[in-house]
């Protein structure tokens, strides 16, 4: 399966400040999930957009859905030092192949105290 | 929300030699479910979907007689990487989906061939 892209590869900021992660696609999709994963460790999910929906929150997390440039980014508002981690998109084409995700390149994100 | 399990966490294996990972869904049953791959610093690559009751399907470069895969039950997957060498030493995570919208992916193994 092609991965997609995400820009950037790594992103550091300062606690409080807002980061921004984009990431591209290349089939068509079912929806498009957001997770996390610490450093060595398992995924988290953190939010999933359906191929209809164009915006998304929860909590200091908001999703963004452009189906006409296959593209997505993922907003972290007032970050905090514990939100340090990869963070990766993935892409599910829905139908019979339910479940399979092609994830991006991911984003490894540094939040300074 | 659901649980997936895997095991071993970490495993240290000699090169030449098989090791089996389990992959367990705790509170739902499956009929699908992947098994992905992880170099360090890298993302998830996709290399095989577990059919229970059939043949998994491979992606391309994934040599299947190399990673076999058994979904012996509808809650549960093994993943067995035979004749392991240091390349094989990777994070191995599996995911089972609970509907066309959720999926939950096991904690991950890692796998580490001397």
């Amino acid at each position: 399966s092609q991965q997609g892209e995400e820009d950037p590869q790594a992103l550091s900021i300062q606690e409080g400040e807002n980061a921004t992660m984009n990431c591209s696609y290349k089939t068509s999709i079912n929806n498009l999930q957001w997770y996390r994963q610490n450093s060595g460790r398992g995924l988290v999910h953190l939010i999933l957009i359906r191929s209809n929906e164009r915006e998304k929150h929860s909590g200091r997390l908001r999703v963004t859905l452009d189906t006409s440039k296959k593209s997505s980014s993922l907003l972290i508002t007032a970050s905090r030092a514990a939100d340090t981690a990869s963070y990766f998109c993935a892409a599910s084409a829905g139908g019979t192949s339910y479940g399979k995700l092609t994830f991006g390149q991911g984003t490894i994100l540094t939040v300074h105290p | 929300g659901a649980v997936v399990s895997q095991h071993p966490s970490r495993v240290i294996c000699k090169s030449g030699t098989s090791v089996k990972i389990e992959c367990r869904s705790l509170d739902f049953q499956a009929t699908t479910m992947f098994w992905y791959r992880q170099f360090p610093k890298q993302s998830l690559m996709l290399m095989a979907t577990s059919n229970e009751g059939s043949k998994a399907t491979y992606e391309q470069g994934v040599e299947k007689d190399k990673f076999l895969i058994n979904h012996a039950s509808l809650t549960l997957s093994t993943l067995t990487v035979t004749s392991a060498h240091p390349e094989d030493s990777s994070f191995y995570i599996c995911s089972a989906p609970k509907t066309s919208y959720e999926q939950y992916f096991g904690p991950g193994t890692r796998l580490t061939v001397t």
